[in-house]
């Protein structure tokens, strides 16, 4: 987890409302990934950015889902509207370094 | 195509020895790693070995891999009761610009 900050912790919401996820690493890592970890499950990547630039977002469900990279260093992951089925661990990542987390519900 | 498998469950002794296995399928990985998930937390990178290696020790973990056979697996020696987790395996994939694939995971639950 060393180097890679992500906010908040926690969050609840009631479906369809909307929600976004931050994630603040530390400065230098050209590669940052968004990862999906449902209950039970391995992590499943949503999005890959390099520097500012998006390398890889073929499972991002882009109807409902957005991640921007400001600067090349921090991210944002939003969702709008939510579904149930939303309901998971959002997990930064850079290189093969994994923030903590955010443990999203969705009622 | 992208898959990573591991069995779902283990189960060992204390101080007994613990090897958990994964196969993947793209034969192009360049990084194969083992994760450790302990219950409410993040990931943390436990070992990770180069597709040219055989083998990589580290004090109490072992890494083997197989590239032929595609198979990897995780020795934990002298396991104790703060090994309990679930171990991720994952694979990077050049092809896809180094995205990482990860498999779902073995939960190692030790007993006295």
């Amino acid at each position: 987890e060393a180097g890679v900050a992500q906010s908040p912790r926690y969050k609840i919401i009631e479906k369809r409302q909307s929600v976004a996820f931050w994630c603040n690493p530390i400065s230098g890592h050209a590669t940052l990934y968004w990862h999906q970890q449902i209950l039970g499950q391995g992590p499943k990547l949503l999005i890959q950015f390099q520097n500012n630039g998006v390398v890889d977002d073929s499972q991002l469900p882009k109807d409902r889902f957005s991640a921007e990279r400001l600067k090349g260093v921090d991210s944002t992951l939003k969702i709008q509207p939510a579904k149930l089925e939303d309901s998971a661990v959002y997990l930064c990542a850079t290189d093969q370094y994994f923030g903590p987390g955010t443990r999203l519900t969705v009622t | 195509g992208e898959d990573v498998e591991q069995s779902l469950f283990l189960s060992v002794r204390e101080g007994d020895s613990s090897v958990i296995n994964c196969t993947y399928t793209d034969s192009s990985s360049t990084y194969l790693y083992w994760y450790k998930q302990e219950p409410g937390a993040g990931l943390q990178l436990l070992t990770y070995i180069f597709s040219n290696m055989d083998m990589k020790q580290d004090q109490r973990l072992t890494v083997l891999l197989n590239k032929k056979d595609k198979h990897l697996s995780l020795r934990i020696a002298d396991t104790q009761t703060g090994d309990s987790a679930i171990y991720f395996c994952a694979e990077s994939i050049p092809s896809s610009a180094s995205k990482i694939i990860f498999g779902s995971g073995t939960r190692l639950s030790i007993r006295p």
